[in-house]
């Protein structure tokens, strides 16, 4: 199992960033994946997941309506769009594999090695 | 959303010591509490999941029990690699982490 993020980078505050995430290694379609963050010396906050078929999505109340995850199971891979970053978006930015119990709200049995967001002006 | 409160925020201890790690929920999470391990500079890693079942490939001196409210990660142990921070999860609803507890070298 591999997980890759990429996108991360310094953006303004109000700006908009993309992440990726490509998936290799296991069956992609079939497990529910998430998004993780962790600001600098903190600790971990789960930010979303989303369904084998997309057709549902959760997200953390900190960034309902600001950030969209979606998936490509075509092209393995998962995506955070996140639009009016804030300074406390800053964060590495971790893809995260569910257990594969098909559960809506599970642990994460696999990680990949983050992608560093800085919002600063 | 549930709140996970873990202590102590640090534990110093010495290898070959037995380490006893805390996780209060702020209301029962049955047992669908997770433990993960992360060392500086790298992802967690699972090592406890349903409160009391190892992850694959975990050393038998990783233990977790509880149910309710209160969950309690034990190093029987500790051996060198094992000082890090450790997270526990909740999946009942939503999926909130707590603290941490960061085991460092006495």
């Amino acid at each position: 199992v591999q997980l890759v993020e990429s996108g991360g980078g310094l953006v303004q505050p109000g700006g908009a960033l993309r992440l990726s995430c490509a998936a290799s290694g296991f069956t992609f379609g079939n497990y529910w994946m998430n998004w993780v963050r962790q600001a600098p010396g903190k600790g971990l906050e789960w930010v979303a997941n989303v369904k084998p078929d997309s057709s549902e999505k959760f997200y953390v109340d900190a960034v309902r309506g600001r950030f969209t995850i979606s998936r490509d199971n075509a092209r393995n891979s998962l995506y955070l769009q996140m639009n009016s970053l804030r300074a406390d978006d800053t964060a590495v930015y971790y893809c995260a594999r569910d257990d594969g119990r098909s559960l809506r709200f599970s642990y994460f049995d696999s990680w990949g090695q983050g992608t560093l967001v800085t919002v600063a002006s | 959303e549930i709140v996970l409160t873990q202590s102590p925020a640090t534990l110093s201890l010495s290898p070959g010591e037995r380490a006893t790690l805390s996780c209060r929920a702020s209301q029962s999470v049955y047992t669908y509490v997770a433990w993960y391990q992360q060392k500086p500079g790298q992802a967690p890693r699972l090592l406890i999941y349903d409160a009391s079942n190892r992850a694959t490939g975990i050393p038998a001196r990783f233990s977790g029990s509880g149910s309710g409210t209160d969950f309690t990660l034990v190093i029987s142990s500790l051996e060198p690699e094992d000082f890090a921070v450790y997270y526990c999860q909740q999946r009942k609803s939503l999926l909130t982490f707590g603290g941490g507890t960061k085991v460092e070298i006495k």
